[in-house]
Parts: C-alpha cells; sequence; structure tokens
C-alpha cells in the first residue's frame, strides 16, 4: 500500500492560470510535508514546507494542508511555462526521513 | 552557502562491478540521506547517517552500504553491480532537530549498468 500517493498526471494548464497540485497520504501522525519540484534530468529542489494545517504561501505558491482528511496541496498561481516539471510530495511519518510520492508532471502551455 | 555536491556525476559500469559515489553536504548539516530515483519505482530511500552512524535504513540490499566521516561527508558503495541498478542516486543533506527536518538535494550521480 502506497503510503503517499500523487495522480501521476500530465497536468496541463496554459500560461497565467492557476495549477492545483494534490497529494494524499496514510498516517495520521504525519507531521512535517513538503513540496519539491524536479526539472528532467535534474535533482530535487525545495519549493516549500508546511507543518500546521491551513494555508502557507510563499510568492506564486500556496501551500495547503488538511490533515483531518489528511491531504496536502500545492496552487501555483500565474502559471509559467517554466514551472513545467515533475512535484514531488514528501511527507514525514514516523521518523523524519521523509517518504516521496511519485510526484505529477506539470505541462504548462503557452 | 555552497549546496551538496556529489561526485562523479555521470558512471558507467558493467555487472559484477563495485561502485563508490561520494557526496558533501551543506556546511553544518549533519545529517546525509541517500536515495535511488528510477522511473519506474520514483525516489527511495536507501540510507541516512547522522554522526558517523547509519540512522536509518531502507529497504534495499546487503550490496549497498554506506558510511560516514568525521566531517559529514559520505559514500555510498554499491558491490556486484546488477542491471537494475542503473539510476539516478541522489544524496540529501539535512540539519535535524531544527524543527524542519528539511532535505536538500545534490545534483546526483547517474549510474549506467552494461
Amino acid at each position: 500500500q502506497k503510503e503517499v500517493e500523487q495522480n501521476s498526471g500530465p497536468l496541463s494548464v496554459p500560461e497565467g492560470a492557476i495549477a492545483s497540485l494534490n497529494c494524499t497520504y496514510s498516517d495520521r501522525g504525519s507531521q512535517s510535508f513538503f513540496w519539491y519540484r524536479q526539472y528532467s534530468g535534474k535533482s530535487p529542489e525545495l519549493i516549500m514546507f508546511i507543518y500546521s494545517n491551513g494555508d502557507k504561501e510563499d510568492g506564486r505558491f500556496t501551500a495547503q494542508l488538511n490533515k483531518a482528511s489528511q491531504y496536502v496541496s500545492l496552487l501555483i498561481r500565474d502559471s509559467q511555462p517554466s514551472d513545467s516539471a515533475t512535484y514531488l510530495c514528501a511527507v514525514t511519518m514516523r521518523s523524519y526521513i521523509p517518504t516521496f510520492g511519485r510526484g505529477t508532471s506539470l505541462i504548462v502551455h503557452p | 552557502k555552497a549546496g551538496v555536491t556529489q561526485t562523479p556525476r555521470y558512471l558507467i559500469k558493467t555487472r559484477g562491478q563495485q561502485v563508490t559515489l561520494s557526496c558533501s553536504p551543506i556546511s553544518g548539516h549533519r545529517s546525509v540521506s541517500w536515495y535511488q530515483q528510477t522511473p519506474g519505482q520514483g525516489l527511495q530511500f536507501l540510507f541516512e547517517y547522522f554522526s558517523e552512524t547509519q540512522r536509518n535504513k531502507g529497504n534495499f540490499p546487503g550490496r549497498f552500504s554506506g558510511r560516514q566521516f568525521s566531517n559529514s561527508r559520505s559514500e555510498m558503495n554499491v558491490s556486484t553491480l546488477e542491471l537494475g541498478d542503473s539510476a539516478l542516486y541522489l544524496c540529501a543533506s539535512s540539519l535535524p532537530r531544527e524543527g524542519t527536518d528539511t532535505q536538500y538535494f545534490g545534483p546526483g550521480t547517474r549510474l549506467t549498468v552494461l
């Protein structure tokens, strides 16, 4: 049973639109939640992390956490073609070693 | 502050050989984790070292081993290489116990086993 689930996509959005990426996790005791972006052939780079229920905003990115429903999402406002990448959700559960989802491929078309 | 560095960036080996990969964490980071990433399995945790001790281990065979030195630099070794070991090997460092446990990745080593 997968512990961190993401829709593999691809999610295709037009330039300027809001991209919404979702992630669900199985362990109710999960404590830390991360979003990474990975360009093809590159390593994951941290976008943001969130610990508490609610929204956390950083520039064009907003992370939303709902522990009761066990999901975390990432909104990208004013999407740009340069945002086209795979977005990885990571969750720390029983240990502080994060478990990664398989990622959602995002395509932003002009 | 310099990021995580990994060497070499690319490796080509044949089945049965062994390989050693190196990782230098961000200055001040004491935890180093290793991951294997393949298209089929995604990002899978290998092991984590902290203060020269393996603190966590993923579900990989004993052919995969690692160590950490007193300066926090880490090496990973894979013996008796198999074709299925072809992957991107990623090292990540973090500064645990500061409430973030955020992992920062190096550029990776692309291993190809022929």
